[in-house]
């Protein structure tokens, strides 16, 4: 089945400087999604992509769908203390109408240093 | 709007027992779909609802099943619990038609603890 590598699994980093992680599929995807997960929470939509190529920015978080339709990377600028967090790419086929099951990396760690 | 909730939050169960998981999308969505979390794999899709027709089904076993209601609430039902089913089930919903059908929202999450 598709598979998703996330990375890097975690990331400690100080408070202002930027972050980038990126996830690769052996499959190609229609869709990719990045999200941010709190403890105790469900994830939350961050960056929704829909074309190769593209480059979409949500504040200070950037993301791109790459060329090869299988990998996918999200930037985000001047890192803050609510930035932690679990993020998680999630790629979809979306072929058809509707909403196929999401594939899920398994997360990138975000802990960021006062 | 309202987000996606889900209820309850917390269950605890004893194996062998069943359960039953209530979701409510977000208004307007007709799509729901429900994932399981558990720290060894991660977020797996468990399957689609739809019209209250499930569409799509990830790979659990049919101890796993759901139903949608005409109002797009679905439920997921897990009979014969085993200890490795204790997670954090994911509800989450999405438009299903025209632009941006593919974005999913999530809800809060249902702790399940199989003991």
């Amino acid at each position: 089945g598709q598979q998703l590598n996330q990375s890097p699994q975690s990331m400690f980093i100080q408070e202002g400087e930027d972050v980038s992680m990126n996830c690769t599929s052996s499959s190609i995807f229609n869709t990719w999604l990045w999200y941010k997960q709190d403890p105790g929470e469900g994830p939350v939509l961050l960056i929704a992509l829909y074309k190769a190529g593209e480059l979409t920015s949500n504040g200070r978080l950037t993301a791109q769908f790459g060329i090869t339709r299988k990998d996918s990377f999200l930037n985000i600028s001047a890192s803050i203390p609510s930035d932690v967090g679990i993020y998680f790419c999630a790629g979809q086929l979306g072929s058809g109408g509707g909403a196929d099951g999401l594939t899920f990396g398994k997360g990138t760690h975000l802990i960021i240093q006062p | 709007k309202a987000g996606v909730t889900q209820t309850p939050r917390y269950l605890i169960k004893t194996r062998g027992q069943q359960v039953t998981l209530s979701c409510s999308p977000i208004s307007g969505h007709r799509s729901v779909s429900w994932y399981q979390q558990t720290p060894g794999q991660g977020l797996q899709f468990l399957f689609e609802y739809f019209s209250e027709t499930q569409r799509n089904k990830g790979n659990f076993p049919g101890r796993f099943s759901g139903r949608q209601f005409s109002n797009s609430r679905s439920e997921m039902n897990v009979s014969t619990l085993e200890l490795g089913d204790s997670a954090l089930y994911l509800c989450a919903s999405s438009r299903a038609s025209g632009t941006f059908s593919y974005e999913q929202y999530f809800g809060p999450g249902t702790r399940l603890t199989v003991t």
